[in-house]
């Protein structure tokens, strides 16, 4: 069952311009990971924050997570072209598996 | 490193007839093995996954079957195709571990079911 979902669905910015978009989920987390896929292909891992960890840096990414909210927040910096993917957060269940969100379409126009 | 292939890129079935998609790590041992279907525009559907040799649990009841017969090997089957079989098939590994790790995934294979 998808547990995280991401808002907004679709997102249009200029190029340079920050992206925003947030994951809410349902029942406790140990972790909470953002994936990005580029059109047509497979996915990529770029953040994972735990549990008890409040913000997290990577890059030009910066996550945020609020487990009394239970959401978490990605945001990208100084955009470029190359940023334009889909974006996804995965939430774990205490077992083997990833529950994913639908995912936010960005797009970063030049 | 670690290497994830899933074969073939790409394939276009008559409904009725039947699928072998097969996916394949290296580098690792003893991964978590997973198999995902992603509607057109959606999100992730996991399908199945595996914590060992022969070790199949499924997600979604289907016309679908998976298989592990070696440590690194992932086999998603179906007898008979349906139209709503189509889609794009993702594999992924994750280390067997406790709490959920990053997976990796494959390149995908798009499935058309005419």
């Amino acid at each position: 069952s998808q547990q995280g979902e991401e808002d907004p669905q679709a997102l249009s910015i200029q190029e340079g311009e920050n992206a925003t978009m947030n994951c809410s989920y349902k029942t406790s987390i140990n972790n909470l990971q953002w994936y990005r896929q580029n059109s047509g292909r497979g996915l990529v891992h770029l953040i994972l924050i735990r549990s008890n960890e409040r913000e997290k840096h990577s890059g030009r990414l910066r996550v945020t997570l609020d487990t009394s909210k239970k959401s978490s927040s990605l945001l990208i910096t100084a955009s470029r072209a190359a940023d334009t993917a889909s974006y996804f957060c995965a939430t774990d269940s205490n077992d083997y598996k990833l529950s994913f969100g639908a995912g936010t379409t960005v797009t970063v126009r030049a | 490193s670690q290497t994830i292939h899933q074969w073939p890129a790409t394939l276009v079935q008559p409904v009725g007839s039947p699928l072998s998609l097969e996916c394949t790590v290296e580098g690792t041992s003893n991964p978590n093995l997973y198999w995902y279907r992603q509607a057109a525009g959606r999100g992730l559907q996991l399908l199945f996954y595996s914590v060992g040799i022969g070790q199949i649990s499924s997600e979604v009841p289907q016309n679908l079957s998976a298989s592990r017969p070696q440590d690194r090997q992932f086999i998603l089957s179906s007898k008979k195709l349906l139209l709503s079989d189509s889609g794009f098939y993702l594999c992924a590994w994750t280390q067997m571990s406790g709490p959920q790790e990053t997976q990796y995934f494959g390149p995908g294979t798009r499935l058309l079911v005419l």
